[in-house]
């Protein structure tokens, strides 16, 4: 069965902290992984998409990592700020699927 | 473009009344996806279609719920009968053929009293 976990399920760190949300997937053969942000009662947005032949991605203070042979991937986030608090979500795509199967998330709160 | 629009944002109806929702996508993408999720929990893959065709329904799409795509261009999700295990968020998405990734819109909050 294809399935994706993230850790921790919830972080509190003060402003200005480096941080690493987790994500972890059974079955390798991936097609990609994208991140998402989720604020409270609102709707996702991509922050981060790897292919499968990717190594990692960057965005300005956020970078992906993907290590298919483990099943892994990393979010870090360099710096955070309040206005990073939000719910952040993993999500993989199979090759022999056409949908993405998400993590149940990381809820993430910086205090300043 | 302005990216995948739903309406309604938010709706609140009685068990056993009909609700539909709307689901844009961004004009170029062939694919669309309608996904639920419930409090404290990730988005669950409900069914997706390819221009008209409907490809894929997980079984949690009971019979009471069904979904369109006419011409290819928006999306309706209809619930039948809702109860009050319905309430959650169901959220859209729209691809091309899965390349770039998934553009999600700010879903419906469906609320059954």
């Amino acid at each position: 069965k294809q399935e994706v976990t993230q850790i921790p399920a919830a972080l509190s760190v003060p402003e200005g902290e480096n941080l690493v949300l987790n994500c972890s997937f059974t079955d390798s053969a991936i097609y990609n992984l994208q991140w998402f942000r989720q604020d409270p009662g609102k709707g996702l947005t991509s922050l981060l998409l790897i292919q499968s032949s990717q190594r990692e991605q960057t965005s300005g203070r956020l970078n992906a990592s993907l290590d298919k042979s483990s099943g892994r991937s990393t979010l870090y986030i360099a710096a955070s700020q309040p206005g990073d608090s939000a719910t952040y979500l993993c999500a993989v795509g199979w090759m022999n699927t056409d949908k993405l199967i998400f993590g149940t998330g990381t809820r993430l709160q910086v205090f300043p | 473009d302005t990216g995948v629009s739903q309406d309604p944002r938010h709706k609140i109806t009685k068990r056993g009344q009909n609700v539909t929702f709307r689901c844009d996508p961004i004009s170029e993408h062939n694919r669309l996806y309608w996904y639920r999720q419930t409090l404290g929990q990730g988005p669950e893959f409900l069914t997706y279609f390819q221009n008209e065709a409907q490809l894929e329904k997980s079984r949690l799409l009971s019979d009471r719920f069904s979904a369109e795509r006419p011409k290819g261009s928006f999306s309706t999700l209809e619930i039948q009968r809702t109860e009050q295990g319905d309430s959650a968020m169901y959220l859209c998405a729209s691809s091309l053929a899965g390349l770039y990734g998934y553009t999600f819109g700010s879903g419906t909050r469906l609320t059954v009293v």
